[in-house]
């Protein structure tokens, strides 16, 4: 159980366009996701938490115009990176939580590489 | 302010030695959760144990151990008789009551033959 999926794994764009990775919750409803960043040989950095039907709460420092995300259902939360730069490469990883448990479940991550 | 430490950043061991991955954490919080998460080189996150702050007992899985010890803010993890298949970057995370979530820097541990 506690499966969550996103897609695509992997994506490579040119400068300029818009990107959008879709992480779900395959097998429980999850009330809150949450986004992540990792560069090579570091760690996790939370980008932002959105919970089902309201506005994702983001960290210092992430620019929400530059970030867009979407978790209209239980099952489904969206990262749009627009107009990415090749700064924005990266790997990211979404994980899920039901409401009535602390664990986070991850996602396989998506790694995105930018032209 | 919340912080985890993972003071090794890379530790390499022979195939059946044990070995023991070090987390101190640091918080405010009187309510949190800890976790270990395994990162294989494929890249997935894989969830290892859970504990709240609550719950002091040491837990044994397999070959997996914890050890979390309130009085020192340390919730180290040992691995018994490593395996290749054990390689991995492992971080440990703490999660607060409001969600709010800190990962170590992670350790990298390689498993030889």
């Amino acid at each position: 159980g506690a499966v969550v999926s996103q897609h695509p794994s992997r994506v490579i764009c040119k400068s300029g366009t818009s990107v959008k990775i879709e992480c779900r919750s395959l097998d429980f409803q999850a009330t809150t996701m949450f986004w992540y960043r990792q560069f090579p040989k570091q760690s996790l950095m939370l980008m932002a938490t959105s919970n089902e039907g309201s506005k994702a709460t983001y960290e210092q420092g992430v620019e929400k115009d530059k970030f867009l995300i979407n978790h209209a259902s239980l099952t489904l939360s969206t990262l749009t990176v627009t107009s990415a730069h090749p700064e924005d490469s990266s790997f990211y990883i979404c994980s899920a939580r039901t409401g009535t448990s602390d664990t986070q479940y991850f996602g396989p991550g998506t790694r995105l590489t930018v032209l | 302010a919340q912080k985890v430490t993972q003071a090794q950043t890379e530790i390499s061991v022979v195939e059946k030695e044990d070995v023991t991955l070090d987390c101190v954490y640091e918080t405010r919080d009187t309510t949190y959760y800890l976790f270990w998460y395994k990162q294989p080189p494929s890249g997935e996150l894989v969830f290892l144990i859970r504990r709240n702050s609550f719950d002091e007992q040491n837990e044994i899985s397999g070959r997996y151990s914890w050890n979390f010890q309130k009085s020192t803010s340390s919730f180290n993890f040992t691995i018994t008789a490593s395996q290749v298949v054990d390689s991995a970057v492992y971080f440990c995370a703490l999660i607060t009551n409001a969600g709010k979530s800190t990962f170590g820097d992670g350790t990298t541990l390689t498993v030889k033959p």
